[in-house]
């Protein structure tokens, strides 16, 4: 059961324009939200991370936006770069029982076109 | 070291043979994680160790798995009788303490990749 989802493998943004990537997540007891990027043959690198206590989280170009209710969470980078295009995973944590642990979801593959 | 090390970095290996991959977390971090990413797929837990033990075993595919972390430090992902399906990269990871939290970031490292043939 996969309790992290990302459901766009890929998505192709032109430089200069706004990249969305989406999230939801199924288990309530997820309390911390994070997003990783990652380039072929490296591994994840933190991005941003954003508290359920909060709804939105900036850092520079990112931004991370949670909706509780909806369990969904987005990462929003502005402008888009080339050098942004990379794979970005999002990943759940909580505390006590399954949650406790990093899980992440499948990831979506980002491509900048200049 | 600055960061997390992984070795070796790549590893072909026939199927039936064991392999041993190695990690070196950053210094003081307590918590180090196992991950694996096989093709096409996402970053899948395998374990995680507090120290040295090993609270939650869960995510080990199948009992040819397993792993050990001598003296707080590094850590040791064994795979015996490797089969094909065992293709992926393994990658390490630790942080300060445990979990995802706030001012508790995870820091990966490169990974180890494994072909079996």
């Amino acid at each position: 059961d996969q309790q992290v989802k990302q459901n766009s493998p890929s998505l192709s943004v032109q430089e200069g324009r706004i990249s969305i990537l989406n999230c939801d997540y199924t288990n309530s007891m997820f309390d911390y939200f994070l997003w990783y990027k990652k380039y072929p043959a490296e591994g994840p690198t933190f991005l941003i991370s954003i508290s359920s206590i909060k709804d939105k989280n900036e850092d520079g170009r990112f931004t991370v936006f949670l909706n509780k209710s909806a369990k969904h969470l987005s990462l929003h980078i502005v402008p888009s770069q080339p050098g942004d295009s990379a794979v970005y995973f999002c990943a759940a944590s909580g505390y006590g029982g399954a949650t406790n642990k990093l899980i992440f979801g499948t990831g979506t593959l980002l491509a900048v076109q200049p | 070291g600055a960061g997390v090390s992984q070795s070796p970095s790549n590893k072909v290996t026939e199927k039936g043979k064991d392999v041993e991959l190695r990690c070196d977390p950053i210094s003081g971090h307590t918590a180090l994680y196992w991950y694996r990413q096989s093709l096409g797929q996402g970053l899948e837990f395998l374990i995680y160790f507090q120290g040295n033990s090993a609270p939650d075993k869960s995510g080990l595919p199948s009992d040819r798995f397993s792993a050990e972390r001598t003296g707080g430090s590094v850590s040791t992902l064994t795979i015996q009788r490797t089969q094909q399906e065992d293709s992926a990269v393994y990658l390490c990871a630790s942080s300060l303490r445990f979990g995802g939290s706030f001012g508790n970031t995870i820091y990966f490292g490169e990974g180890s990749w494994l072909t079996v043939v």
